[in-house]
């Protein structure tokens, strides 16, 4: 069914630390996979994403890893700062008459100082 | 480029009484979506337009809601008449030219419902 679900609700960090943060997906039609960061009282705003030909993707201080074979996706923020505590979402494009972007239901990051 | 604007950022009004909330996508997008979020069902597509037409309006709870874009720069999404479970927040996005890429965000209207 089209379903996007995350593993951890909170993920707790210590600032200067790395991040990983999962996100499981049920519908091997998905095409697509994009990371939201939502700051508290913000619109959602695209960090990353990756198709489905593609196995990992790197930005700035993120990377994006796609496991095809077990429908994961993992979203992994280098040197985590401050900035960085918001809730992410992972979200995917299902393939077919219409494509839609589902979101999942979202982890919070906290950075702990 | 402002990006996507919405308004009004809050609203608050009682059961029964008509909502409209507004939107103003990034010029040159083809594609705007409606969503809502919530913390039981977090974010929900409502509805979505290509080039101002309908395209997928599966996401409406019920005939209580509606969506209109009227031009390609101005959409609206009214609940009337709307209930205490109404209250979320509501975001608009737009996208360049397609459904599968990545989507620009307002900063979404509060709506409380009492």
């Amino acid at each position: 069914g089209e379903s996007v679900g995350l593993h951890l609700p909170t993920l707790s960090v210590q600032e200067g630390d790395n991040s990983i943060i999962n996100c499981a997906y049920s519908n091997s039609a998905s095409d697509y996979f994009i990371w939201y960061k939502q700051e508290s009282g913000k619109g959602p705003q695209f960090i990353i994403d990756i198709r489905s030909n593609m196995d990992k993707r790197q930005g700035q201080r993120v990377t994006v890893l796609l496991n095809k074979t077990v429908k994961h996706l993992s979203l992994q923020i280098a040197a985590t700062q401050p900035g960085d505590s918001a809730v992410y979402f992972c979200a995917e494009n299902i393939r077919n008459r219409d494509d839609k972007i589902i979101f999942g239901k979202g982890t919070r990051l906290h950075i702990l100082p | 480029d402002a990006g996507v604007i919405q308004s009004p950022r809050h609203e608050v009004t009682e059961m029964g009484q008509e909502v409209t909330l507004r939107c103003k996508p990034i010029s040159g997008h083809d594609y705007l979506f409606w969503y809502r979020q919530t913390m039981m069902r977090g974010l929900e597509l409502l509805i979505y337009f290509n080039n101002n037409v309908p395209i997928d309006d599966s996401g409406m709870p019920e005939d209580r809601f509606s969506a209109k874009m009227p031009n390609a720069s101005f959409s609206t999404l009214k609940i009337q008449p709307s209930e205490p479970r109404d209250s979320a927040v509501y975001f608009c996005a737009s996208s360049l030219r397609k459904t599968n890429e990545k989507l620009f965000f307002g900063s979404g209207t509060q709506l409380s419902v009492l």
